[in-house]
């Protein structure tokens, strides 16, 4: 089975704090994903990359940033934190979107 | 902007019962769709892709399609109380799966 691993499932962060969230899946996927899930508004898009060094911007990039330099990890940078950013953080991966994703299991993001 | 709409919920039903749970989708494109149950406080898990216009059956879930009138659903049966959880609709587009907002499911035993 493809793994996603996320490196924190919870994390409490001060406003202002550059926060990294790491991502790394098993199954040499081309395409890794980042988005955030809140009440309401369901799952948002904030970057995707198709290839090392390659990002996308999603539906809602402002904010963060992102980085890819191995094929198996990829980084999700808040650069200065805002209690607005506070939500759940899911990465996901896939072959293809034919294939679907595989989701990690999600860091709980507190800003405060 | 492509769309997927779900409807909220809750949907309720009893233990035992047939729950069916309705997406529709703007994209008409769009060739790979998907249903993810997500338990609160967990991320979401695949449990059904579709491709085909039809019906596509895996244990008790079916999954049904129906292109001309972009519509995807999902029937469960037997429901029990375990499968209550968030469902959520996913339509492939050319890099990035667009998801609907989920509907609830809640099965009373």
């Amino acid at each position: 089975d493809v793994k996603v691993t996320q490196s924190s499932r919870y994390l409490v962060k001060r406003t202002g704090e550059k926060v990294f969230l790491e991502c790394v899946q098993d199954m040499d996927h081309e395409n890794m994903f980042w988005y955030r899930q809140d009440p309401g508004l369901g799952l948002r898009l904030i970057y995707f990359s198709y290839d090392v060094k390659m990002k996308e911007k999603g539906d809602i990039p402002e904010g963060y940033s992102v980085s890819r330099e191995k094929k198996e990890r990829f980084s999700l940078i808040l650069e200065s934190a805002s209690t607005n950013q506070t939500s759940m953080y899911l990465c996901a991966s896939s072959e293809g979107t034919a294939y679907g994703y595989t989701f990690g299991s999600g860091t709980r993001l507190t800003v405060v | 902007q492509k769309e997927v709409e779900q409807n909220s919920g809750p949907l309720s039903v009893p233990e035992g019962a047939i729950a069916s749970l309705n997406c529709t989708y703007s994209d008409r494109v769009s060739q790979s769709f998907f249903w993810y149950r997500q338990y609160s406080g967990k991320s979401p898990e695949l449990i059904m892709s579709i491709y085909s216009n039809g019906d596509k059956e895996d244990g008790r879930f079916t999954a049904q399609l129906n292109k001309a009138s972009q519509y995807v659903s999902l029937l469960i049966r037997d429901s029990q109380p375990s499968d209550s959880a968030t469902y959520l609709c996913a339509v492939a587009g050319y890099s990035t799966l667009t998801f609907g907002k989920g509907t609830m499911l809640l099965v009373s035993p």
